[in-house]
């Protein structure tokens, strides 16, 4: 069964500075990873979808990479500012047609 | 990208009530809709699989008399909360699957439902 792990559960950095949010999963096998953000009480926002034959995609100041044999994602925020605090969640998709799985989600406060 | 309405955004209703959370694929179609439930500070968590036409799928742990779900057409799913307990209580967000190019897939997510139990 597929189980896909986030860490750190929080993180907290001053404005400005580079960070890394990590994910793991189990079987290597997947369809596609996507990395969402939400807002508390808010739903989710996709940032970024990387399919099983891609490495990394990269939005404005994020950039996500994949690595399918070690069963690892990164989501790497540039310059990172207060607006970019939320939840940030990773998910997998196992098999065209099954749903995503997600992490438990990375809390990330951005102080000013 | 394509959109996904979710309705009502917010419901409180009283114990042992039934409540109605409606999932609409606005500019695709969808033979098929996944419901997730989140509770607080929680990761979603996959509740069912809604195939247009045929039966949900249900994971383990998920009362199928309970979370009663209906994909009546291509555009519509609808979850059904009977005789609700403040225990459910809860965000349930629905999120469907659009194809394009006949075999690329990707799955977006409706703005959720809060649902509040008394």
């Amino acid at each position: 069964k597929q189980e896909v792990t986030q860490i750190p559960a929080a993180l907290s950095v001053p404005e400005g500075e580079n960070l890394v949010l990590n994910c793991s999963f189990t079987d290597s096998a997947i369809y596609n990873l996507q990395w969402f953000r939400q807002d508390p009480g808010k739903g989710l926002t996709s940032l970024l979808l990387i399919q099983s034959s891609q490495r990394e995609q990269t939005s404005g100041r994020l950039n996500a990479s994949l690595d399918k044999s070690s069963g690892r994602s990164t989501l790497y925020i540039a310059a990172s500012q207060p607006g970019d605090s939320a939840t940030y969640l990773c998910a997998v998709k196992n098999q065209a047609g099954t749903a995503l799985i997600f992490g438990k989600g990375t809390t990330l406060s951005v102080s000013s | 990208g394509a959109v996904v309405s979710q309705h009502p955004s917010r419901v409180i209703c009283k114990s042992g009530t039934s409540v109605k959370i409606e999932c609409r694929s606005l500019d695709f179609q969808a033979t098929t809709m996944f419901w997730y439930r989140q509770f607080p500070k929680q990761s979603l968590m996959l509740m069912a699989t809604s195939n247009e036409g045929s039966k949900a799928t249900y994971e383990q742990g998920v009362e199928k008399d309970k979370f009663l779900i209906n994909h009546a057409s291509l555009t519509l799913s609808t979850l059904t909360v009977t005789s609700a307990h403040p225990e459910d209580s809860s965000f349930y967000i629905c999120s469907a699957r659009e194809i394009k190019s006949g075999t690329q897939e990707t799955q977006y997510f409706g703005p959720g439902t809060r649902l509040l139990v008394l």
